[in-house]
């Protein structure tokens, strides 16, 4: 049930590209991007409703295809502070209950 | 103007006592959400708040979990006879509106069950 991300960790040098991506088994309503630095709380990136647009914020964006029940983030020229864990945190169609995924552990090296 | 807190920061229980976890949202968010984190895992999503009201509480691990929220304001969670497998870290975020607005979230209370 929990929607399955992908890769699970990258590494990346500073200033190279990386894709996240979440995919889910229920028809989602929205998804929510965050990132989750080690022992602090998630912070929100950007939050995509159903009708399969793309949104950006700085150098990161993110599309959402509600006909495949996925979603990915896109790092383009990834900096030193991009380091962290990222969730797509889904909000399947019907319900209240919000489903996080699997995680994606990303390290940016200088 | 203050961001989401929570209190305590910190807390570690025996097993068997029961805690009281506080999240004080930020002014004017109707909507607000208590997760578990355990060590190392992702979220799960424990409850929602939508004014007072909970519309869905089939998030709460068992029926030692209970959440109440006054007003738009202070909400806590409550866990009764606390075992070990309680222990996690607490996060309660805030938001305008439920499902199409960022949540923010709190710094989170660190829960250890001895």
């Amino acid at each position: 049930q929990q929607p399955v991300q992908s890769p699970q960790a990258v590494i990346l040098r500073e200033g190279e590209d990386a894709v996240i991506n979440c995919s889910s088994s229920k028809a989602l309503y929205s998804v929510h991007w965050y990132r989750q630095k080690h022992g602090e709380a998630p912070v929100f990136l950007m939050i995509l409703l159903k009708g399969g647009e793309q949104k950006g914020h700085e150098k990161i964006s993110a599309s959402f295809n509600e006909k495949k029940q996925q979603s990915s983030l896109y790092l383009t020229a990834s900096q030193l502070s991009y380091s962290g864990t990222y969730f797509c945190g889904t909000l399947p169609s019907g319900t209240y209950k919000y489903i996080f995924g699997t995680g994606t552990r990303l390290k940016v090296l200088a | 103007g203050a961001g989401v807190s929570q209190s305590p920061s910190n807390k570690v229980t025996e097993k068997g006592k029961d805690v009281e976890l506080r999240c004080d949202p930020i002014s004017g968010h109707t909507a607000l959400y208590w997760y578990r984190q355990r060590l190392g895992q992702g979220l799960e999503f424990l409850i929602y708040f939508q004014g007072n009201s909970a519309p869905d509480k089939s998030g709460l691990p068992s029926d030692r979990f209970s959440a109440e929220r006054t007003g738009e304001s202070v909400s806590t969670l409550t866990i009764q006879r606390t075992q070990q497998e309680d222990s996690a870290v607490y996060l309660c975020a805030s938001g305008r509106d439920y499902s199409s607005d960022t949540q923010y979230f709190g710094p989170g209370t660190r829960l250890t069950v001895l």
